[in-house]
Parts: C-alpha cells; structure tokens; sequence
C-alpha cells in the first residue's frame, strides 16, 4: 500500500514569504506527526494530530508556524514570513494509534530560505 | 522532562565488525523506546522497538537492542557489519500513554571494506 507523501520534496523561497508544506498520511492511520530536522541535527517534534485536532502545540517554534489537519487526512504545515533559520527538512510521520504504535515517515520537504 | 543522548556523532567499523551504538535515556517513567534507521536519501523506518515483556528486541537486518533499565541504556548492536548497513540511527523515547516522542541527535554509520 501506499505510503506517507510529502510535497513538494523541494521548496525554495525568499525571505518574507509563506509556504505550504503538504503530507498525506497511510490511510487509516488516526495520528499524524510534524518534525524537523535541521542539517546534522536530530528531529525537533513540532506538532501533533490525533484525527484533526492537535492536543499539543507546544514544539511549534513561533507563532509564524501554524497546522491543520483535515479529518483523518491530509494535513498542512504553514509557515508565514519565512526566516532563513527555517531552513531544514520537514518531516511528516502517520501512525494508527499512539504510544507503542510505530510511525511511518515520509520523505520529507527540504526547504530552503534565501 | 525526557530526552535522549546518542554518544558519538560518527561512528567507523570494519566490514565485518561489531556495530555498537550508543544510546541513554532520561524518563521520569519506563518509556517506550526505539531505534530508526535513515538510509542516504530515504525517509525514516523503524528498526525496532521496545515497549513490554522482554528486554532484548530483535530488528530487522540482523540489528538489536537491550533495554536495560538501571543503567537507562537502550544500546543497538549486530554482530557483523555489512555495508549496506552505513546509514543514520536514531533512538527514541515516548512516555507510555504518551505521544509526544523525543529523538536523539542521530549517529551516522560508516562501514569500511
């Protein structure tokens, strides 16, 4: 079966401008995670989704950086007035429960600011 | 508040040669933990996991973990290094009944012929 997506795997913007970051989780699956990973570094937990609402919102790094999620599904990761600091890769992992479920990661969304 | 200690950034074996890879933890309750793998130029996927019963897990590609809980170690180990194993690892914590999941800074795997 098909797997996470992300889209687009490439974004490059210029300082100051927005961005719509794009995943679509395994079907089915109810929770849906937002990381990222700067260059060298480990993952930073920025958001989380059980169905569409997000019990924690405490990762995300700024009020620049909003998400929703639509029901079971897609979900979106927007980032407003982009800083070069921003730069890193956004990852986007499913899972069909919580806990001592595994997640399954896509392959990212390498975004660039300059 | 929990987080997660990969000793060594890089690490070099032979072909051939034991892979050891280090990993603490600090939880202030038995977590769950686990162990990721990033091959160059793909996405993350689990290697393994503990979460209950039995403290030594085994993985995919010959890889496994011991949970030991006195010394909040959760060490990755295979016996003989192939090369196809160079990748990034990373270990993992989440609180049980949590969902909230604390990844280490990553040890890159470098294996030599």
């Amino acid at each position: 079966g098909a797997g996470v997506s992300q889209s687009p795997s490439n974004k490059v913007t210029e300082k100051g401008k927005d961005v719509e970051l794009r995943c679509d989780p395994i079907s089915g699956h109810t929770a849906l995670y937002w990381y990222r990973q700067r260059l060298g570094q480990g993952l930073e937990f920025l958001i989380y989704f059980q169905g569409n609402s997000a019990p924690d919102k405490s990762g995300l790094p700024s009020d620049r950086f909003s998400a929703e999620r639509t029901g079971e599904s897609v979900s979106t990761l927007t980032i407003q007035r982009t800083q070069q600091e921003d730069s890193a890769v956004y990852l986007c992992a499913s899972s069909a429960g919580t806990a001592s479920y595994e997640q399954y990661f896509g392959p990212g969304t390498r975004l660039t600011v300059t | 508040a929990q987080s997660v200690t990969q000793l060594g950034s890089h690490v070099s074996v032979s072909e051939g040669a034991l892979v050891l890879l280090r990993c603490n933890y600090s939880s202030s309750v038995p977590p769950y933990l686990f162990w990721y793998v990033q091959y160059p130029n793909q996405g993350l996927q689990l290697l393994l996991k503990y979460t209950t019963g039995a403290t030594l897990v085994k993985g995919i590609n010959g890889f496994e973990a011991e949970f030991k809980k006195s010394e909040t170690s959760f060490h990755l180990t295979k016996p003989s290094a192939h090369m196809s194993d160079a990748a990034e690892y990373f270990c993992a914590v989440r609180n049980t009944g949590g969902f909230k999941t604390i990844f280490g800074a990553g040890t890159r795997l470098f294996v030599k012929a």
